[in-house]
């Protein structure tokens, strides 16, 4: 199966900061990579898929990158509302999904 | 309007089987897959397995020797059946759609005599 791996675990950051979160995987999975966003006692939502589109209703200053390997979200000025924890999943193995571990982003 | 939701018993003895429904309104299940994720308190997100739109599976190959998945497209259900539960798979457990676009509101389930 291929792994995810998020970093970092926690992050800590003010208000109308430029926040960048990484995932990377254990092969290349040619862009095949959704970022979703989970509050406090919510499901997850999708606000990334293919590595870069936005997913409707998810405000501009989300955004995603990358290629190969390596994979970014990044907020470019950071919400009191964007206090969350935030997963990267591959679907490149389509039969078999994987999620990375999580990035819990709070604000400093 | 898509719509998903789990069904099921809270808790769950220990050795015993799991039985999860997931009712899908808005979209047909004849062409649209159905995946499940589980969540442990406080912990991260884990694929369990999908139903695909002509109804082969696939499973989380740690979790496969005790897992089924099926459905009933006239009823609009998906179902999840686990065997010998064990306090780790206790968890939140969430249907969605295939692109993670649509997800139910999750079912507690506590494995615990």
């Amino acid at each position: 199966d291929i792994q995810m791996t998020q970093s970092p675990s926690l992050l800590s950051a003010s208000v109308g900061d430029r926040v960048t979160l990484s995932c990377k995987a254990s092969q290349n999975i040619y862009k095949y990579l959704n970022w979703y966003q989970q509050k406090l006692g919510e499901a997850p939502k999708l606000l990334i898929y293919y590595t870069n589109s936005l997913q409707t209703g998810i405000p501009s200053r989300f955004s995603g990158s990358g290629s190969g390997t390596d994979y970014t979200l990044t907020i470019s000025s950071l919400q009191p509302e964007d206090v969350a924890t935030y997963f990267c999943q591959q679907y490149n193995s389509w039969r078999a999904l994987t999620f990375g571990s999580g990035t819990k982003l709070e604000i400093k | 309007q898509v719509q998903l939701k789990e069904s099921g018993p809270g808790l769950v003895q220990p050795s015993q089987t799991l039985s999860l429904t997931c009712t899908v309104s808005g979209f047909s299940l004849t062409s649209n897959s159905v995946h499940w994720v589980r969540q442990p308190p406080g912990k991260g997100l884990e694929w369990v397995g999908a139903i695909w739109s002509g109804g082969s599976t696939d499973y989380n190959s740690a979790l496969k020797s005790r897992l089924s998945i099926s459905r009933d497209t006239s009823k609009s259900q998906v179902f999840l059946k686990m065997n010998s539960l064990q306090t780790e798979d206790t968890a939140i457990y969430f249907c969605t759609s295939a692109l993670g676009d649509y997800w139910g509101q999750g079912v507690m389930v506590t494995v615990s005599s």
